[in-house]
Order: structure tokens, then C-alpha cells, then sequence
């Protein structure tokens, strides 16, 4: 069974419009995290979640908005995009804080055109 | 606030040895080094969350040194798969909600 999952694998996309990605985690952990991976394979943290509720926005846009409908799912919004937008996002998960070992998904390869 | 990484690259051949070096500028609680092959989500190797404490398992162990807010991980008598990029993560004494991932570290382990 796939601890974390995301969809999708792949997202290709033009400037300018809206897209999702969706995470879920079946650990029954109770932290989950949004990582943006760039071409440069600098990981970098995004957003945290503690059953369900916002621990850090790291001083990303606000057109990025995360939403975790209950805590084994952690969706990414993304609106308006831009070419910079461009990378690898990884979800990931922790039993409860960032002390405790992170599980990552198989992250979502987005592309803006 | 990102910690250094070195060297950037190391290339090897199989059962040579090397060593990665994370190196923080603030005070650090814990060091997390994961490895990630090339297309795939990184993986976890070990948490060292005392000074001067060292883990490990296997042919792969790492030492924390909190006065030079230094982490090194030691891989021994290496294998093909240890091919990948090494990260450490690191969590900043006073801010543990976060881990801050190093710049990486390419190793490439050839027969």
C-alpha cells in the first residue's frame, strides 16, 4: 500500500490557468507538508498542516492555497500560474512535528507553458 | 538560512569511501539526511539530535557537531545504490516546526 500519494504525476499547463494537486497519506500521521523541488533540486518548504490546521506559509504568493479537508489529505490550489511556477511538488508527512521522519510522496512534475 | 553542502558532487567507484558535509550559519536542535534518486521523492536515512552523537546503519553513519552546527554522513565501502542526492535537512534550535533541506549534495557510484 502507497503511504503517501499524489496526483497528478504529471501536470502540463499554459500561463494564466488554475490547477490542482492532491495528496493523501494513509500513515494516520497528523503533519503534512507541501515541498516545491526547482530545476536547481533545491527543496524547499512550502506549506506544513497539524491536523488540519495551517502551521507554516512560508512566505509563498497567495496564489498558492493549501486546504487539508481532514487531516490524511493535504490539497494544492494553484491559481494563475507562471512560468516560474515550473517545478517537482512533493507532499509529505510526519507523525507530528518536523522532528519525526517525513515521508515523502512521489511528487508532481508541473510544467508552465 | 540555507545550510552548505560540500563537496556538490563526488563521483566513486564501488567500495570507495566518502564524506558529505552539511554546514549550518544559525544553531540547529537536529539534522535529517535523506537521499533521492534521480526522478524519485527523497528518501530518509537518520535524525542525529544530540551533539557529537553519531547513527548509522549498515555502511552509512553520521555525526552532529551542535558547537560547529556541522552534520557530516559517512558512507563506507560504497554500492552502486547509494548513487543519488544527498540532502540534509536541518531544524533550527527555537524552530522546530520546519526542516530547512541543504543544497545537496550529487554522488554517483560507478562499478
Amino acid at each position: 500500500d502507497t503511504a503517501v500519494s499524489q496526483t497528478p504525476k504529471y501536470l502540463v499547463t499554459q500561463m494564466g490557468n488554475d490547477k490542482s494537486i492532491k495528496c493523501e497519506q494513509n500513515l494516520g500521521h497528523d503533519t503534512m507538508y507541501w515541498y516545491k523541488q526547482d530545476s536547481k533540486k533545491f527543496l524547499k518548504i512550502m506549506f506544513s498542516y497539524n491536523n488540519k490546521e495551517l502551521i507554516i506559509n512560508e512566505t509563498v504568493p497567495n496564489r498558492f492555497s493549501p486546504k487539508s479537508p481532514d487531516k490524511a489529505h493535504l490539497n494544492l490550489h494553484i491559481n494563475s500560474l507562471e512560468l516560474g511556477d515550473s517545478a517537482v511538488y512533493f507532499c509529505a508527512s510526519s507523525q507530528e512535528s518536523a522532528t519525526d521522519t517525513q515521508y515523502f510522496g512521489p511528487g508532481t512534475r508541473l510544467t508552465v507553458l | 538560512q540555507q545550510p552548505v553542502q560540500s563537496p556538490q558532487a563526488v563521483i566513486l567507484r564501488e567500495g570507495e569511501d566518502a564524506v558529505i558535509n552539511c554546514s549550518s550559519s544559525k544553531a540547529l536542535y537536529s539534522v535529517h539526511w535523506y537521499r533521492q534518486k534521480h526522478g524519485e521523492a527523497p528518501v530518509f536515512l537518520m535524525i542525529l539530535l544530540k551533539g557529537g552523537e553519531q547513527k548509522g546503519h549498515e555502511k552509512i553513519s553520521a555525526s552532529f557537531n551542535e558547537k560547529k552546527q556541522q552534520s557530516s554522513l559517512y558512507l563506507t565501502a560504497s554500492q552502486l545504490s547509494y548513487s543519488g542526492t544527498y540532502f540534509c535537512g536541518t531544524e533550527l534550535l527555537g524552530n522546530t516546526d520546519k526542516l530547512i533541506f541543504g543544497t545537496g549534495t550529487r554522488l554517483q557510484v560507478f562499478p
